[in-house]
């Protein structure tokens, strides 16, 4: 069975700073997804960037972007120029890439984030 | 930007009643996901649902849930006989293609078991 870790419980950053989150996966499959999602106070889950491991390049999305080391089962998320806004919980995630049946999202514990202004 | 919408947005229950918690899924979608999150921990996932039938559904899908798509827009999750642990979130999400591997969810419904 796949988990995902989150060894941060909680970050902080202080506005217009970069922060980065980790999160590491243990899998036997070479084809999957990793998601990011954000969870903020009113606990909608957000999509926030996603990769497919038979990609190399790393994901990016506005500030958002991904650190993705296949080898190492590490899938780190960097966010640039922090915002009041993206003070949220932080879900890391992974989905198998094998189709029918195998649609679950697995998710890590999450790293609630904190922006200082 | 469409998006998936769940009601109600809060549920009140005793225990051992019935409750059916819905969701309207983006409309062209045709995989749909039902998750949940007590308070405090991780999203986990329930079931899978494709075609009008299940296609996954974790050890916490036991015979007390139930899902249903009764018409072409609504996904319902019912629980028979609630407990104090089921107390939690509840996430419907829906995705386009198994292909895209995104899934989006909808706000939720909290859901108080007394």
């Amino acid at each position: 069975a796949q988990t995902v870790t989150q060894s941060q419980p909680e970050m902080s950053v202080q506005e217009a700073e970069t922060v980065t989150l980790s999160c590491t996966y243990d899998t036997s499959e070479s084809d999957y997804y990793l998601f990011w999602y954000k969870q903020p106070p009113s606990r909608q889950m957000i999509l926030v960037i996603r990769q497919e491991a038979y990609k190399q390049q790393n994901a990016t999305e506005n500030r958002f972007s991904v650190n993705f080391q296949k080898a190492a089962k590490s899938f780190s998320l960097k966010i640039s120029d922090s915002q009041l806004g993206d003070a949220a919980m932080y879900f890391c995630a992974y989905r198998s890439g094998r189709h029918f049946g195998n649609e679950k999202l697995t998710f890590g514990t999450g790293t609630r984030l904190t922006i200082i202004p | 930007e469409p998006e998936v919408t769940q009601t109600p947005s809060h549920q009140v229950t005793q225990m051992g009643q019935e409750v059916i918690l819905r969701c309207v899924p983006i409309s062209n979608h045709l995989y749909f996901y039902w998750y949940r999150q007590i308070l405090g921990q991780k999203v986990e996932f329930l079931v899978s649902f494709y075609n009008n039938e299940i296609s996954e559904k974790s050890e916490i899908f036991d015979d007390q849930f139930s899902v249903e798509r009764p018409d072409g827009s609504n996904f319902t999750l019912k629980i028979r006989s609630t407990k104090l642990e089921d107390s939690a979130m509840y996430f419907c999400a829906s995705s386009q293609s198994r292909a895209s591997g995104e899934q989006y969810f909808g706000p939720g419904t909290r859901l108080t078991v007394t």
